[in-house]
Parts: C-alpha cells; structure tokens; sequence
C-alpha cells in the first residue's frame, strides 16, 4: 500500500502571512493524484486542492498552492494570506490513477493554528 | 456537501453489543466508502462499494461488515463492538469532477464503545 507522510504535526502563523505544510510519499506508480483536504473543529472533511501527477504545473486554488516535486514524492501546501477561518488539521492524500476502488491513502495530518 | 448524511451522529455503546452506522447520498452515486479516523492515524478505509450488493474490504476490515442493497444506502455493521473500535467514522462517495473522481465526505460518526 502506498504510505504518505506528514512529518509535521503542528504548525502555526500570524494572519495574513504565508504557512507551508509538507507531504512526502511512498510509491511505485508513475500516475496518482495528491489531494489536500481541510478538517475544521466541525469535524467536516473539506477538499482544498488536487494535483495530477501527470501535470508538470503546480495547482492553485485562489490562496492554496502546491509544490508539487515528483523526483522527490513530495507534494507541500502552501496558504498566502492567511485567515482565523484556515485554524484547522489539513490531510494529504494519495489516489492510484488506476481504474477500480478510488480510495484515499491519508497522512497523518498537521494541525495549523492562526495567530491573530 | 454531495448529499451525504450519516445517522446516528453520536453514539455511545457497550463492549460486546452490535452498532450499525447508515450512509445515506442523494445523487446515485456508484463508489461509497467507510472510513475511520483515529488520533496518529488519518484516516483510514475499512470497506468500500463500487455498486449495489457489491462491497470489498480496505485496509481495515477486521470487526467490520458492510451491505448495500440500494444505491442511496451503504450501512457499516460492528458485529460486536470493541473498545478498539472507539473512533469517528466518515462515509466518502467519490464523484467524477473534469478528468478523475475526486471524494466527498459526511459529517461523520463519533462512536464511543466502553
């Protein structure tokens, strides 16, 4: 099974400045999608971004971005201008590119918390 | 939210005692998934359906039986509920968005088992 790792458990930042999340992982598919997902207090599961590992382009969501290293197998979030409301655990995720069960491989996840 | 709601939302039982979690969507979807949740762990799959009747294990299957006799439907049954079995359970459905299938989540389960 693929393994996907988040080596930082906990993370913090002023508002409106930049935090980066790191994510490595384990596999031998040349094809995969990487997934950032969001967990609120709510306890809610929130997709924030997804990244084919077959484009060589980085993915944007208005303030997420992705450093998307494939040589490396590491995939890191990064949140500009930071706001109270991304207080939060975020997950990276693996998907295989193969057809057949789509299920997610998760990390561990990194608490972020946002200092006014 | 895709559709998806989970009953009960909280619950507590005794070891030994049998707990069935319901997953209900809205939308047809053909993939629906248990997954659960523990501190130091993620999240991780227990059993997944990829139609009506049809189910396969994940990577957590042990203590743990699934059916789904109607689309909207995907249940996840503790035969006999562990303190191990203690975690907050979410149900997944993948949807097809552009180019690949992408997950959505329920609100999840929190199950307590003393």
């Amino acid at each position: 099974a693929q393994t996907v790792t988040q080596s930082q458990p906990e993370m913090s930042v002023q508002e409106a400045e930049t935090v980066t999340l790191s994510c490595t992982y384990d596999t031998s598919e040349s094809d995969y999608y990487l997934f950032w997902y969001k967990q609120p207090p709510s306890r809610q599961m929130i997709l924030v971004i997804r990244q084919e590992a077959y484009k060589q382009q980085n993915a944007t969501e208005n303030r997420f971005s992705v450093n998307f290293q494939k040589a490396a197998k590491s995939f890191s979030l990064k949140i500009s201008d930071s706001q109270l409301g991304d207080a939060a655990m975020y997950f990276c995720a693996y998907r295989s590119y193969q057809t057949g069960a789509n299920n997610l491989f998760f990390g561990t996840g990194t608490r972020l918390t946002v200092i006014p | 939210d895709a559709g998806i709601t989970q009953s009960p939302r909280h619950k507590v039982t005794e070891t030994g005692t049998p707990v069935t979690l319901r997953c209900h969507q809205t939308e047809n979807h053909r993939y629906m998934y248990w997954y659960r949740q523990d501190p130091g762990h993620g999240l991780r799959l227990i059993h997944y359906s990829y139609g009506v009747k049809d189910t396969d294990k994940g990577e957590v299957s042990d203590g743990y039986s699934v059916s789904r006799s109607k689309t909207e439907d995907f249940l996840l049954t503790l035969e006999s509920a562990t303190s191990s079995q203690t975690s907050v359970y979410f149900c997944a459905i993948s949807e097809w968005q552009g180019n690949t299938y992408e997950q959505y989540f329920g609100p999840g389960t929190r199950l307590t088992v003393t």
